[in-house]
């Protein structure tokens, strides 16, 4: 069975810091792709990355990366420069890989909560 | 284009009673989930619709809970009778099935707050 642990349930940075947020995973599956969500106070969930598990490049999008060690099974998220609007939940999320066009559903961590502190 | 759209955004219940929550998901998107996150756990999957179809509903709890998509557009999730466990934020996501999407093809909801008191 699919799992996802984040053992950091909250963290507080100092604004302009780097952070990352861990995330392992566990998987019997060769073909995966791994998500991270942000929750604002809102309760939206906002889609910040996508890693699949043959993709030989770490993904970036903007201040975000996802440090992927696929050995190691572990997607930490790593926010660069943080700012206050980066205060919000954190969900890391896999998908069992079947197919690319996302229609499976997706396994969640419990989540972090991160705080920037100015 | 709209997003997917929940509501109500929060309902407070007593325990007994019944709770209805609809997920209007983003048009053409044939894919249609739900999950829910109870207080300071992880976001469980509860079913996953295919146009009118369920897919996979391996994750209803028990037969309190009642889904459907009739003619494949908006959803319904109806919890009958209602009880304290049952409270937590109760999201839906969708996407769409075709060649070429992006991976990251899921939009989620606000998610709708259910309270059983």
């Amino acid at each position: 069975a699919q799992k996802i642990t984040q053992t950091q349930p909250g963290m507080f940075v100092q604004e302009k810091e780097a952070v990352t947020l861990d995330c392992t995973y566990d998987t019997s599956d060769q073909s995966y792709g791994l998500f991270w969500y942000k929750q604002p106070s809102s309760g939206e969930m906002i889609f910040l990355i996508y890693q699949g598990s043959y993709d030989e490049q770490n993904a970036t999008e903007g201040r975000y990366s996802l440090n992927f060690q696929k050995a190691r099974k572990s997607a930490n998220l790593v926010i660069s420069a943080s700012q206050l609007g980066d205060s919000a939940m954190y969900f890391c999320a896999m998908r069992e890989g079947k197919s690319n066009f996302g229609n499976e559903k997706l396994t969640f961590g419990t989540g972090t909560r991160l705080t920037i502190i100015p | 284009e709209a997003g997917v759209t929940q509501f109500p955004s929060h309902s407070v219940i007593e325990k007994g009673q019944t709770v209805t929550l609809r997920c209007d998901p983003i048009s053409g998107h044939d894919n249609l989930y739900w999950y829910r996150r109870v207080m300071g756990k992880e976001i469980k999957f509860l079913l996953h619709f295919v146009k009118e179809s369920k897919q996979d509903e391996s994750g209803m709890p028990n037969n309190r809970f009642l889904a459907e998509r009739t003619g494949g557009t908006y959803s319904t999730l109806k919890v009958q009778p209602a009880e304290l466990e049952d409270s937590g934020v109760y999201f839906c996501a969708s996407s769409q099935e075709s060649a070429g999407v992006q991976p990251y093809g899921y939009t989620f909801g606000s998610g709708t707050r259910l309270t059983v008191v």
